[in-house]
């Protein structure tokens, strides 16, 4: 297993397109959380699944953010009609339970032009 | 409301000294408490966690320790080497909206100088 994949590493999108990020977890990770993160900032908790069900959405989410994770495997989060607003990195982390910590994938940096 | 609070200005220390960066909360009962290492575009990394009930951990040149009167914990580095010049992260796990997960602070970007 080699850690948390995400993909693609960087995207620029024109203003009002619909952009996908991709993560694959730990295999036998069954947490999986998407975080946002900008410069100079943390990352900022985004949504949380157990398994296939997705527990938890920040309500700073707005209704253009949708995540899925079928089967309980890998991840999707997409974002329609894109903002220049959403520029930021797309963190994906997994763990098996928080005790251990969270594995981080390297992020998407998502750019609207 | 909850807060963490990390010193947002850059730490400069000189190469062989201890660093010591610090992360303050509020308004939080953690379980635990996570340090976290990021270079620049990248993902962070774990580090170390202590829980509540810890007073110190250490693993190798790391050292943590976690105060929850002074809700407070303070995360050193001994004996500094330029490749640990990075940005460290302090991070509550804690229960909100009745689902655990992990709230991070700011950051603290660390400069070892040679």
């Amino acid at each position: 297993d080699t850690g948390v994949s995400q993909n693609p590493r960087h995207k620029i999108t024109k203003r009002g397109q619909n952009v996908t990020f991709r993560c694959d977890p730990i295999s036998e990770h069954n947490r999986l959380y998407w975080y946002r993160q900008t410069l100079g900032q943390g990352p900022e908790f985004l949504t949380y699944f157990q398994n296939e069900a997705q527990l938890e959405k920040s309500r700073l989410l707005s209704d253009r953010f949708s995540a899925e994770r079928p089967k309980g495997s890998f991840s999707t989060l997409e974002i329609q009609r894109t903002e220049q607003g959403d520029s930021a990195m797309y963190l994906c982390a997994s763990s098996l339970e928080t005790q251990y910590g969270y594995t981080f994938g390297s992020g998407t940096r998502l750019t609207v032009v | 409301s909850q807060k963490i609070e990390q010193n947002s200005e850059a730490l400069n220390i000189q190469e062989g000294k201890t660093a010591t960066l610090t992360c303050n909360y509020t308004n939080y009962s953690p379980a635990y408490l996570q340090w976290y290492r990021q270079d620049p575009g990248r993902g962070p990394v774990f580090l170390l966690l202590i829980r509540e009930n810890e007073k110190e951990k250490r693993k190798e040149r790391l050292k943590v320790t976690f105060d929850t009167t002074l809700k407070q914990s303070l995360f050193h580095i001994t004996a500094s080497q330029p490749a640990d010049s990075a940005t460290y992260l302090c991070a509550l796990d804690g229960y909100s909206g009745g689902y655990q997960k992990v709230t991070f602070g700011t950051g603290t970007k660390l400069q070892v100088i040679p």
